[in-house]
């Protein structure tokens, strides 16, 4: 079965500092990827998704993500991280047909320090 | 704006009372759905919905109904059965029916059994 696992609950991070969000996930095939963000109290907003082609994915807000077949890995990564990134971010595989159907981490909660 | 809305932002209900979550799109989205997301435990599906008058149940299934008379709108009922309501929910929509793609979020339904 489709898994996906966030091995970090919450990270602190200082304001400038680069950051790197983990996810492992458990597929056969080549799945679908996504990470989410989701501010308190609100939905989920996508960041970036990888399908195909090039392992490194350009997303919002000046995030990356890197597949790693190898690894079983989709790590989240920013340079510089900014106090508005606060926040908890998902990580999601999805199956090629799977009829639509997303499985979610657990997620990891980011506090950003001044 | 094109979007999906979820009302109301919060519920209040008392226990052994069915109450029933609104969710409406004008994405123009074949596919929807229904989560819930407890702290901790990431986003659980409910229930899921590829075409109108067509849902198949999710992970966690047991004390929750739905509907889908019309494209737009897919309302989710929780019911006297469900042991542990109070939760927040999630409803989200994908463009194409039984294609993992990226999934759209509304807002969220706070609900609180008292």
């Amino acid at each position: 079965a489709q898994s996906v696992t966030q091995p970090d609950i919450h990270i602190t991070v200082s304001e400038g500092a680069s950051l790197e969000l983990r996810c492992n996930y458990s597929y056969g095939a080549t799945p679908y990827l996504f990470w989410y963000v989701q501010s308190p109290g609100q939905g989920l907003q996508l960041l970036l998704k990888y399908f195909s082609g090039d392992t490194l994915v350009q997303g919002i807000k000046g995030f990356e993500a890197e597949f790693k077949r190898s690894q079983s890995s989709f790590n989240l990564r920013k340079p510089s991280v900014h106090w508005s990134d606060a926040a908890e971010y998902f990580c999601a595989v999805g199956a090629v047909g799977g009829r639509g159907k997303l499985i979610f981490g657990q997620g990891t909660e980011l506090s950003v320090k001044p | 704006d094109g979007g999906i809305t979820q009302s109301p932002k919060y519920l209040f209900r008392k226990e052994g009372q069915n109450v029933t979550l609104s969710c409406e799109q004008n994405l123009n989205h074949d596919a929807m759905y229904w989560y819930r997301q407890d702290p901790g435990q990431g986003l659980r599906l409910i229930y899921y919905s590829q075409i109108v008058n067509d849902f198949q149940k999710g992970d966690i299934a047991e004390g929750y109904s739905v509907s889908r008379e019309k494209k737009e709108s897919f309302p989710l009922t929780v019911t006297s059965a469900q042991k542990n309501p109070t939760a927040f929910y999630l409803c989200a929509s994908s463009p194409l029916a039984g294609s993992t793609d990226t999934q759209y979020f509304g807002p969220g339904t706070r609900l609180t059994v008292l």
